[in-house]
């Protein structure tokens, strides 16, 4: 079946430094890859996708690229600010309509 | 739009009492799931709903927890009775389909938090 799975946190950085957050996956077919965010008290929204291999997905300074050769689908920014702490959502959608999820990664940055 | 619209945000009941968590979905889109979200589970889908059909429930707990979508605007998931092990907080998703059939993004509302004392 298919299984997302993201790097334990929580993470805690400084503003301005560089974030990476681990997600590897394992699905049959050719899965979509998508990284959600959910900030404190809402539901999780889009922030970015992929739908195929090498398609690099971006959305505000965020970046992540489909690495089908490692099964990989790591978020990065290269300068963190207070207003990115959330907990982050890799998933995937293989056939079908549904989504799996990883566990989430709380980040947290600090002034 | 407004968005996928939850209610209530908040609910407190006691063990044994009904609940029924309520969503209205983005006006167009005919996808509508229903998650179910703890810090010992992570996010889990329960049910998923095509054109008001229910597609896919086998993420539904137990026989207490029931969902229906009357009608292309409201849905319903409905936990009788319920148990403090239901104390989570419940999303609502909806998404349209784009050409070719595939499916659009998910977009979530703010999710009601339940808890059972």
């Amino acid at each position: 079946g298919n299984s997302v799975t993201q790097m334990e946190g929580p993470v805690t950085l400084s503003e301005e430094a560089f974030l990476t957050i681990n997600c590897t996956y394992t699905a049959t077919g050719y899965p979509s890859l998508f990284w959600y965010v959910q900030y404190p008290g809402e539901g999780l929204q889009l922030l970015l996708k992929a739908t195929k291999a090498d398609d690099k997905g971006s959305n505000k300074g965020f970046e992540a690229t489909y690495r089908k050769e490692t099964t990989s689908f790591h978020l990065e920014k290269g300068s963190v600010q207070v207003s990115d702490s959330a907990v982050y959502f890799c998933a995937l959608r293989s056939s079908g309509s549904r989504l799996t999820f990883g566990e989430g990664t709380q980040l947290t940055v600090n002034p | 739009d407004a968005g996928v619209i939850q209610s209530p945000r908040h609910e407190v009941t006691e063990m044994g009492q009904e609940v029924t968590l309520r969503c209205k979905p983005i006006s167009g889109h005919d996808y509508l799931f229903w998650y179910r979200q703890t810090m010992m589970r992570g996010l889990e889908l329960l049910i998923y709903f095509n054109n008001n059909v229910p597609i896919d429930d086998s993420g539904m707990p137990e026989d207490r927890f029931s969902a229906k979508m009357p009608n292309a605007s409201f849905s319903t998931l409905k936990i009788q009775p319920s148990e403090p092990r239901d104390s989570a907080v419940y999303f609502c998703a909806s998404s349209g389909q784009g050409r070719g059939g595939h499916l659009r993004e998910q977009f979530f509302g703010p999710g009601t938090r339940l808890t059972v004392l």
